[in-house]
Parts: structure tokens; sequence; C-alpha cells
């Protein structure tokens, strides 16, 4: 079983929709959650992170977990075509420096 | 702009070259990272310095050398690579963690292996 899973895509979305990603963990032990945005041959730029139960807002973007469901999200509202690019998810655990990554999700928005 | 640096962006290199991949950070992380990433696939973990030690090693080839001078610089060393080398290599740094500190990336540096 893989650590941390997420749907490859891609997700389909008209500019101006609510675009949902999702990702499932396998360790109980992850504490750290974090997603990220990859556009085509750049590097991952950090756009969240979220520790507690709970959502978590941030302009567009809502990080949403559920720790007893081991299930993290990202909404991203009000989708832009500027918001085309693979959302990667990576949890982490406390005291340790090891990130485990998803394989991402595509996104496509549509104008 | 990135906080984290990485140089050159892009590196062209035969498989008995020896060749070096240089990052830099200034933003007091004491945590540094290697990653390899290949098309349409995540960061994969190559090596993990923590003060200036190294911590995880991700059983990675010996002809990919990892190399920490100070807290602000990391330095990745390649010699007689393969062509399956060829991917982007990331350089990431965090505070060392209690688990709840973001990595920041580099740019990358798009290596190719002829």
């Amino acid at each position: 079983q893989k650590e941390v899973e997420q749907n490859s895509g891609p997700l389909s979305v008209p500019e101006g929709a609510i675009a949902s990603l999702n990702c499932t963990y396998s360790d109980r032990g992850s504490q750290s959650f974090f997603w990220y945005r990859q556009y085509s041959g750049k590097s991952p730029e950090l756009i969240m992170f979220i520790y507690s139960n709970g959502d978590k807002e941030d302009g567009r973007f809502t990080a949403q977990l559920n720790k007893a469901s081991q299930y993290v999200s990202l909404l991203i509202r009000d989708s832009q075509p500027s918001d085309s690019a693979t959302y990667l998810c990576a949890v982490n655990r406390v005291n340790f420096n090891k990130f485990y990554f998803g394989s991402g999700t595509k996104l496509n928005v549509k104008p | 702009d990135t906080e984290v640096t990485q140089t050159p962006k892009h590196l062209v290199m035969g498989m008995t070259n020896k060749k070096s991949l240089k990052c830099e950070q200034h933003m007091g992380h004491r945590a540094m990272y290697w990653y390899k990433q290949k098309a349409k696939k995540p960061p994969e973990l190559m090596f993990v310095y923590s003060y200036e030690k190294l911590s995880i090693n991700e059983s990675v080839p010996s002809r990919f050398s990892p190399e920490c001078p100070n807290s602000s610089l990391l330095n990745l060393h390649l010699h007689a690579l393969q062509p399956e080398d060829s991917a982007l290599y990331l350089c990431a740094s965090s505070q060392v963690t209690t688990g709840d500190s973001p990595l920041h990336f580099g740019n990358g540096t798009r290596l190719t292996v002829t």
C-alpha cells in the first residue's frame, strides 16, 4: 500500500467552478499535510499546509483534514485556467524529515 | 522568486563525466534535501541532511554523492551516471522538523545524461 494516494486525473472543471482534489494516506502517525502545485517542467510550489482536523482557508484555497478517515483534500474556488497544473499531496510525521508524496492529480481548468 | 537557489538550471553530461549540482538557501533552515523527479512522477527522496549531517540515504547508488559544506549549501556530486539518471533534480530545505515545517523547493536542475 502506498503511503499517499491520489487520483491521477485529469480532473477537468470549467472556469469559475470549484475544483476538489483528494488525497488519502496510510500512516496514522502522519501529522502534517501539504499541498503543492507543479506546473509542467517547473518545481513544486507550496500552496497550503494543515495540521489540525477541520478546514483551513487561504484565499481561493481551502484545505480539509480528517485524521479519523485519513483523508485530506484541497478545494479551489473560482477556478482559473492558470490553476491548471499537477497538485501534489505530501505528508510528514513528527520528528521525521521524510515527506511522502502522492503521485499527483492533474487539474485542467477550461476557459 | 524562490529562496532556494539551484545551479545550473540545465546540465548535459556524458556517462564518463564528473559534475556537481549546487544548492543554496538563506532561510536559516537546518534540513536540506535532494529529490529526483522523472516526468509525470512525484518527487523521489534521495538524501536528507539535518544540521549538516547526512540523516537519510534512500539507498541511492554511489554514483550520486551528496555533500553539505555548511548550513546554507548542499551539493550533489555526479560521476559515471547512466542515461536513466536523466531527470529533474530538486533541492529543498525546511526547518529541522518537529514535522510541521513545509519543504521549500528550488527551481531544479534539468539533467540529461548522454
